[in-house]
């Protein structure tokens, strides 16, 4: 089945600082979605993308469904302390019945 | 707006009890999915319903899992005997369409098997 990369595992940065995530996939994707999960919540919709080199924003989010439909990036820029929590990404092959497949997912730290 | 609201949000029981996880989809929505996470393997898709019938059970760990949807704006996963395994959180999602539309997920159950 196909499987989604996203690493490091951890990622920390101080306030104010911009980051970046990438998540490869060995499969092509037809769908990319960034999800956003704080403790004791399910997660939370950031952006969605459908077309391949598409670039979205979201406020301080932009990410991008890469050339390749094999990667996505997702960026915050001028981070807050509210931005901690984990990152996961999500990909759709192409097909009516296709799941989504979700990576393991980023744990962002940001320090104040 | 009322997301996906699931109940219990914790539960925690022995092992060989029934357990019954609820959810109520986002009124509207026709797509209802059922994940399980840990921290060993992520975010697993259960099983998914369109228009209350279950599509694909394919994640189903086994015949101990079952779920229904016995119609638009509520679903159960149930399992029976559990295992201290089954220990994990449970959410619940759903769409308006099908598996190519963004899911909401509801606020998960947290679920401890002794």
């Amino acid at each position: 089945g196909q499987q989604l990369n996203q690493s490091p595992q951890s990622m920390f940065i101080q306030e104010g600082e911009d980051v970046s995530m990438n998540c490869t996939s060995s499969s092509i994707f037809n769908t990319w979605l960034w999800y956003k999960q704080d403790p004791g919540e399910g997660p939370v919709l950031l952006i969605a993308l459908y077309k391949a080199g598409e670039l979205t924003s979201n406020g301080r989010l932009t990410a991008q469904f890469g050339i390749t439909r094999k990667d996505s990036f997702l960026n915050i820029s001028a981070s807050i302390p509210s931005d901690v929590g984990i990152y996961f990404c999500a990909g759709q092959v192409a097909g009516a019945n296709s799941k989504l497949t979700f990576g393991k997912g980023i744990t962002l730290s940001v320090r104040p | 707006d009322a997301g996906v609201i699931q109940s219990p949000r914790h539960e925690v029981t022995e092992m060989g009890q029934e357990v019954t996880l609820r959810c109520k989809p986002i009124s509207g929505h026709n797509s209802l999915f059922w994940y399980r996470q840990t921290m060993m393997r992520g975010l697993e898709l259960l099983i998914y319903f369109n228009n209350n019938v279950p599509i694909d059970d394919s994640g189903m760990p086994e015949d101990r899992f079952s779920a229904k949807m016995p119609n638009a704006s509520f679903s159960t996963l149930k399992i029976q005997p559990s295992e201290p395994r089954d220990s994990a959180v449970y959410f619940c999602a759903s769409s308006l369409g099908g598996l190519d539309q963004p899911q909401h997920f509801g606020d998960g159950t947290r679920l401890s098997i002794l």
